[in-house]
């Protein structure tokens, strides 16, 4: 079975503090996702990494960095956290795009 | 831009109900749909992926269906349990160079017991 991951199920930050995320897929897939959560607003994509040290971004790639120095692993970064980064934070991995995409089980993060 | 939508937000049926989730989109030109379960407060589970060239896919008691053209998929779920509670999103995949998947809101599923 395919495993993603996710470092951190719930974090609670403090307004201005660097966050990282981190999300590890042990399945060789090629892309990885960040997806932010919120009620009334759906998945959200916020950046996407097609290949190691490749990226894209998402819809909604303000206040937020990603990392992939390793195929396996994908972190999100929050520069400078704000409380209107408080959300649910899923992971996602693929081996093709097109093929079936398999989610972490979330980070809940409150930013304060 | 791809919309995705699924009516109704909410629904509960009794248990051991046959029932139908559905889904639409506005571009039909796609590469895949996928159908997800989320369970509260965790991530997303793959249920099944039906490729653009198929009409439908089975899983046990889960049957998905795609009609492209109309824009339409349904999800039909067989002798409903109460396990079967959660909440089920559909996500649509553009053709082409399009690399993201596209959500709906989802359809929160209540089987009373």
């Amino acid at each position: 079975d395919v495993k993603v991951t996710q470092s951190s199920r719930y974090l609670v930050k403090r307004t201005g503090e660097k966050v990282f995320l981190e999300c590890v897929q042990d399945m060789d897939h090629e892309n990885m996702f960040w997806y932010r959560q919120d009620p009334g607003l759906g998945l959200r994509l916020i950046y996407f990494s097609y290949d190691v040290k490749m990226k894209e971004k998402g819809d909604i790639p303000e206040g937020y960095s990603v990392s992939r120095e390793k195929k396996e692993r994908f972190s999100l970064i929050l520069e400078s956290a704000s409380t209107n980064q408080t959300s649910m934070y899923l992971c996602a991995s693929s081996f093709f795009l097109g093929n079936t995409i398999y989610f972490g089980e979330g980070s809940w993060l409150t930013v304060v | 831009k791809q919309e995705v939508t699924q009516i109704p937000a909410a629904l509960s049926v009794p248990e051991g109900e046959n029932l139908v989730l559905n889904c639409s989109f506005t571009d039909s030109a796609i590469y895949n749909l996928q159908w997800f379960r989320q369970d509260p407060g965790k991530g997303l589970t793959s249920l099944l992926l039906i490729q653009s060239s198929q009409r439908e896919q089975t899983s046990g008691r889960l049957n998905a269906s795609l009609d492209k053209s109309s824009g339409r998929s349904t999800l039909y779920i067989a002798a409903s349990q109460p396990g079967d509670s959660a909440t089920y999103l559909c996500a649509v995949k553009g053709s082409g160079s399009a690399r993201q998947l596209t959500f709906g809101s989802g359809t929160q599923l209540t089987v009373l017991p």
